[in-house]
């Protein structure tokens, strides 16, 4: 089993549409959380991290859920430069403070 | 502010090459890694560096080395490249704390043929 698990997508959503993707993770000693965002041919950039009360960053909305060991992402009012790919990231203890990425979930958001 | 940069942006080498990438930070932080990234799985770990003057291996190291130069600086080498390593090479940063949430730089787009 990966230690984190995409839905890979494609999630083909229309402008201001909501849509949500979810996580899971495989290793229930894991300490934090993030969603990342990956454009085409670009690095990796920090969406948010995810806090254990959940937390929302304007139309960004991130939930954790320990005992069933997820992370959802949730976009409002979808727009589209959100058109990207979004990596759930975890972060475990492995000797050091390792991050293990999820292979990502691919939104495309159209006019 | 540059954050996270990465030289050089492009490179294709034959099988046997050796080349060096360069990554540094302006942002102060103490860890910087190494990853890799390949059509269809997550990025992964090669080597990163928990401080200055120490390194240690991540999940790929084999064909690969690296060295911390300085708190700002953290290079890895390829000393003979093989077709297997083509990839996206990818520096990060981070402080070491709290969330241990991590930085990038653009990446380095390497063919080996």
């Amino acid at each position: 089993r990966k230690e984190v698990e995409q839905d890979p997508g494609p999630f083909n959503v229309p402008e201001g549409a909501t849509v949500a993707f979810n996580c899971t993770y495989s290793n229930s000693a894991s300490q934090s959380f993030f969603w990342y965002r990956q454009d085409c041919r670009k690095e990796p950039k920090l969406l948010m991290s995810v806090y254990s009360s959940g937390n929302e960053d304007g139309r960004f909305t991130a939930q954790l859920n320990r005992a069933s060991q997820y992370i959802s992402l949730l976009i409002r009012d979808s727009k589209l430069s959100d058109s990207a790919t979004y990596l759930c990231v975890v972060n475990n203890w492995g000797g050091f403070q390792k991050l293990v990425f999820g292979t990502g979930t691919r939104l495309l958001v159209s006019p | 502010n540059a954050g996270v940069t990465q030289t050089p942006k492009f490179q294709v080498l034959k099988t046997g090459q050796s080349m060096t990438l360069q990554c540094a930070q302006d942002m102060n932080h103490n860890s910087m890694y190494w990853y890799r990234q390949d059509p269809g799985m997550g990025l992964r770990l090669i080597y990163y560096s928990a401080s200055e003057g120490t390194t240690d291996k991540g999940e790929v190291p084999n064909g690969y080395n690296v060295s911390r130069l300085n708190k700002r600086e953290f290079s890895l080498r390829l000393e003979s490249a093989a077709p297997s390593q083509t990839s996206v090479y990818f520096c990060a940063s981070s402080d070491g704390r709290g969330f241990y949430e991590q930085y990038f730089g653009p990446g380095t787009r390497l063919t080996v043929t």
